[in-house]
């Protein structure tokens, strides 16, 4: 089965950039996104297409794409940051769904 | 603005059956792609099944194939999961999310870009 894999937590200290990785042989081929879960809440989408960013989420927030691996940036981190960050990722066909286990963002 | 609400969920034996609604406002919901995603306590979020525009074509997880069904009404704005056969590990929080799907120089993209608030579902006895 299809599969993409990210660290289980990453810490920075405020202002600091995070970067959140997402690994998987099939990223190449696929679009993959990027969103963020607050503790009680449902995600939000911070980014699709590997790179886009949806109108209202901040500039910080971006991703990009290299071979195998997609990443989250996060410039200039804030407290309000700090929360579960996950990605997501297709089949060939744009069908099933996969999504990484998630990574908790620390802010220091 | 888009807004995504779902009920049907509760506490229900080992074995029993549930059906999940989820009931669309503030954009076209017959024009496009919807999903949920569940999430157990604790644990990350788990795709379960996806359903195009006019609901004739759906495809799900392996896990839950033959126990849940995903299907649409779009005359009442409305999206559905039939969860039968129930188990302890499907206790979870349950999404709907509507999804932008398509293919973009040679390759797919799927994401989901609105979020319902959530429904939960216990499995116990």
């Amino acid at each position: 089965s299809y599969e993409v894999t990210q660290p289980p937590s990453v810490s920075v200290s405020p202002g600091q950039t995070a970067r959140i990785t997402c690994s998987g042989d099939s990223l190449p081929y696929q679009y993959s996104s990027w969103y963020q879960q607050k503790p009680g809440q449902a995600p939000v989408m911070l980014i699709f297409k590997d790179n886009e960013r949806p109108s209202g989420i901040p500039e910080r927030f971006s991703g990009s794409s290299s071979g195998t691996t997609v990443t989250l940036t996060i410039t200039g981190v804030q407290a309000e940051d700090e929360a579960d960050y996950y990605c997501q990722s297709a089949d060939s066909g744009g069908t099933s769904v996969v999504f990484g286990r998630g990574t908790k963002l620390t802010v220091l | 603005e888009a807004h995504l609400v779902e009920s049907g969920g509760g506490l229900v034996q080992p074995g029993g059956s549930l059906r999940l609604s989820c009931v669309a406002s503030g954009f076209t919901f017959s024009g496009y792609w919807m999903t949920w995603v569940r999430q157990a306590p604790g644990k990350g979020l788990e795709w379960l099944a996806n359903i195009n525009q006019d609901g004739s074509e759906t495809y799900s997880l392996f896990s839950v194939k033959g126990r849940f069904t995903i299907s649409r009404d779009n005359a009442k704005n409305s999206l559905f999961l039939q969860m039968s056969g129930l188990r302890a590990e499907d206790t979870a929080v349950y999404y709907c999310a509507r999804a932008q799907r398509g293919l973009l120089l040679s390759y797919y993209y799927y994401n989901m870009d609105v979020w319902g608030q959530g429904t939960t579902v216990t499995v116990s006895s």
